[in-house]
C-alpha cells in the first residue's frame, strides 16, 4: 500500500472557524491532489499540487487555500468553513509509472461543519 | 477535453452472478484507462488499467479490454462475491496527462 495518511480522520467544527486538514506522503511522489466526495456529485477536484511550492485550482476551489512547503506535505485550509462544506476530503498522489499516472488515495478525512 | 460515462447504479446481483459495468470515453488519442474500487469507508484504489488500444486490464478477477472502436472500457467479473460490494469508478486522464477524470462511480452489492 501506498504511504498517504490524512488528518484528522474525523473532524467536527462551527460555522465560521478556520480548519486545516493534513496530507502526509512517504512515496516522494510529485503530484498531489485533493478532492472532496458528496452524494450525488461524484470526486472534485479541489486543488492540486505539481511539485514544492507549485499549486492550482481544481474545479470546485472556492473557500479553499492549500500549501506544500515539502515533497511530502500538502495541506488544505478551509479559511471560514461552511456548511456546505461539510464532505469527506481524499488526499491523492501520482507519479509517471508503467505508462501512465495511477492515483493512490489516503483514508479519507470526514468533516462536519455545524 | 476527456470525458468518461459509465453506467449509473445501484446493480444489485446475487452471489456467483455475472457482473457488467458499462464505461464509454471520448478522448484525444489513446489515453491509459483505469478501473478504481471504493470500499466502504475507504478511499479509492487502483483496480486494474489498460495502456493501449486492445489491452485487457485485470485483477482480483476482474477485467477490462481497451477498445477503440467502440470507446469502451466494461468492467466484468464472471463470479461476484459478497465482497465485491463497493463503488466502482471508471477514469482516464485529462488531455494534460497528470490530472484524472473520474467517472461518477456505480455501486454494487452482492447479496449472499
Amino acid at each position: 500500500d501506498a504511504g498517504i495518511t490524512q488528518s484528522p480522520r474525523h473532524k467536527v467544527t462551527e460555522t465560521g472557524t478556520p480548519v486545516t486538514l493534513r496530507c502526509h506522503q512517504t512515496e516522494n511522489h510529485r503530484y498531489m491532489y485533493w478532492y472532496r466526495q458528496d452524494p450525488g456529485h461524484g470526486l472534485r477536484l479541489i486543488h492540486y499540487s505539481y511539485g514544492v511550492k507549485d499549486t492550482d485550482k481544481g474545479e470546485v476551489s472556492d473557500g479553499y487555500s492549500v500549501s506544500r512547503s515539502k515533497t511530502e506535505d500538502f495541506l488544505l485550509t478551509l479559511e471560514s468553513a461552511t456548511s456546505s462544506q461539510t464532505s469527506v476530503y481524499f488526499c491523492a498522489i501520482s507519479e509517471w509509472a508503467s505508462g501512465s499516472y495511477e492515483q493512490y488515495f489516503g483514508p479519507g478525512t470526514r468533516l462536519t461543519v455545524t | 477535453g476527456n470525458s468518461v460515462t459509465q453506467m449509473e447504479g445501484p446493480v444489485t446481483l446475487s452471489e456467483e452472478a455475472f457482473l457488467t459495468i458499462n464505461c464509454t470515453y471520448t478522448a484525444t488519442g489513446y489515453p491509459s484507462l483505469f478501473w478504481y474500487v471504493q470500499y466502504p469507508g475507504e478511499g479509492l484504489q487502483l483496480l486494474l488499467k489498460a495502456t493501449k488500444a486492445d489491452d485487457k486490464g485485470s485483477n482480483k478477477g476482474f477485467e477490462a479490454t481497451y477498445r477503440k472502436e467502440t470507446t469502451s472500457f466494461h468492467l466484468e467479473k464472471g463470479s461476484v462475491q459478497v465482497s465485491d460490494s463497493a463503488v466502482y469508478f471508471c477514469a482516464l486522464p485529462n488531455t494534460g496527462g497528470f490530472k484524472t477524470i473520474f467517472g461518477a462511480g456505480t455501486r454494487l452489492f452482492v447479496k449472499a
